[in-house]
């Protein structure tokens, strides 16, 4: 079965400019998360998905920050302007329904300079 | 809100010592219980969970107990290999919540042949 799968890996951008990370979960999971982790933190959840509806996005700083997942499948996270503090690794989860097991990508890598 | 508690790091153990990593959560209602584990440029991966209290979880030699008492889910492993070397992070998961997750900031560890 294949796993989470997020592209790309690593993105280096300078302040003020726009990135773009895309997700697509594990099939058959309607339920697709993305946290931001940074450096010496844990993950800490941004936005979350039931098929192709935000279920919680309270956390998303949504002046910079947008997500979408149009079909209910993939999905994309982007920034714009990006900051120097949203440096951090980005990571998809997905899992089934009503289930609390998340299964993570291995995460896109975002250094803002 | 819902809140968990890690010890702080770093972990240095020589091969085959004992380790345990303190774990305590703050949560209203009954989550499920989880610990993921970080290897160096990896995403992160489910290592063992706990449904409900005085469930065991347990997995490639390590183990957790779900202790609603004192609010705790440690993680420990009676002989650890260099292998093991990774960070550890504790959260937990709200079962009402289609699976919304809290994770503690992390645990490294570094076992030294």
């Amino acid at each position: 079965e294949a796993g989470v799968a997020q592209s790309p890996r690593y993105k280096i951008i300078e302040k003020r400019q726009s990135v773009a990370f895309w997700c697509n979960p594990i099939s058959g999971h309607a339920t697709l998360y993305w946290y931001q982790q940074i450096l010496g933190q844990g993950p800490k959840l941004l936005i979350q998905f039931q098929n192709n509806g935000v279920v919680d996005d309270s956390q998303l700083p949504k002046d910079r920050f947008s997500a979408e997942r149009l079909k209910g499948v993939d999905s994309t996270l982007k920034i714009q302007p990006a900051e120097l503090g949203d440096s951090a690794v980005y990571l998809c989860a997905s899992s089934l329904p009503l289930q609390p097991t998340l299964y993570f990508g291995e995460g896109s890598w975002l250094t803002v300079v | 809100g819902d809140s968990v508690t890690q010890m702080e790091g770093p972990v240095t153990l020589s091969e085959e010592a004992f380790l345990t990593i303190n774990c305590t959560y703050t949560a209203t209602g009954y989550p499920s219980l989880f610990w993921y584990v970080q290897y160096p440029g990896e995403g992160l991966q489910l290592l063992l969970k706990a449904t409900k209290a005085d469930d065991k979880g347990s997995n490639k030699g390590f183990e957790a107990t779900y202790r609603k008492e004192t609010t705790s889910f440690h993680l420990e492993k009676g002989s650890v290999q260099v292998s093991d070397s990774a960070v550890y992070f504790c959260a937990l998961g709200d079962n009402t919540n289609a699976g919304k997750s809290t994770f503690g900031d992390g645990t490294t560890l570094t076992v030294k042949p």
